[in-house]
């Protein structure tokens, strides 16, 4: 039982470029998050879903899309990466309101 | 929406002595409230929680308490240990363990135990 993991660990982006990131959980949960955890300001919340072929919009969407085409995958997108996308984002998933969290992704955008 | 406040940002405490991080909340509906620990490079790990109609609940050396009338609960950590050096981040819910309801977080709290 692996719970929620994270693919990649690291990336480093030029300003422009696109990338996905990949989250994963075999925990059978209904909801599932993104979070970017910037130093100082915690954790926000930029897309989330309530169910397989569902997504919203969290406190900063902007930049950002998400899919969530099977149940235990949700995918975070960012089309043109931006120098301010650079962050360490958190995937997370519930079956209630108590969130289990995967181990990261380190971004860095140039 | 949910506003959470948390302080101190950061606190510092000597090995042994207890460890005490305060946090407010916004909407009067949230009734779940838990608390995380982030160690350095790691992710974010549930530690406590507890549910509007509790006022308190115990787990060895930490303590969460809470004041629905005004709004605050406090996370308490006795005897601390140089383990216990992390960031601490509550939340808020208007869901419960058991059924669904977005975290509002707080902006955490770096706790450093010297020994």
């Amino acid at each position: 039982n692996a719970g929620v993991t994270q693919t990649p660990k690291f990336r480093v982006l030029k300003t422009g470029q696109s990338m996905t990131l990949l989250c994963a959980q075999d925990m059978n949960h209904e909801y599932m998050y993104w979070y970017r955890q910037d130093p100082g300001m915690g954790l926000r919340l930029i897309h989330y879903s309530v169910g397989e072929g569902t997504t919203a919009k969290g406190e900063v969407p902007d930049g950002y899309n998400v899919s969530r085409l099977k149940k235990q995958n949700f995918l975070l997108g960012l089309e043109s990466a931006a120098p301010s996308q650079t962050s360490v984002y958190f995937c997370a998933s519930s079956y209630g309101a108590t969130q289990y969290f995967g181990p990261g992704t380190r971004l860095t955008v140039l | 929406g949910e506003n959470v406040e948390q302080h101190p940002s950061t606190l510092s405490v000597q090995e042994g002595d207890s460890a005490v991080i305060k946090c407010t909340y916004s909407d009067s509906a949230s009734n779940y409230f838990p608390w995380y620990k982030q160690e350095l490079g790691k992710r974010p790990q549930l530690i406590i929680d507890i549910r509007s109609n509790v006022g308190e609940k115990k787990d060895q050396r930490i303590a969460v308490t809470l004041n629905k009338t005004a709004k605050h609960f406090s996370l308490h950590i006795t005897e601390t240990q140089p383990e216990d050096s992390a960031v601490y981040f509550c939340a808020a819910s208007k869901g419960r363990a058991d059924s669904w309801g977005k975290l509002q977080f707080g902006a955490g709290t770096q706790v450093v135990v010297t020994p």
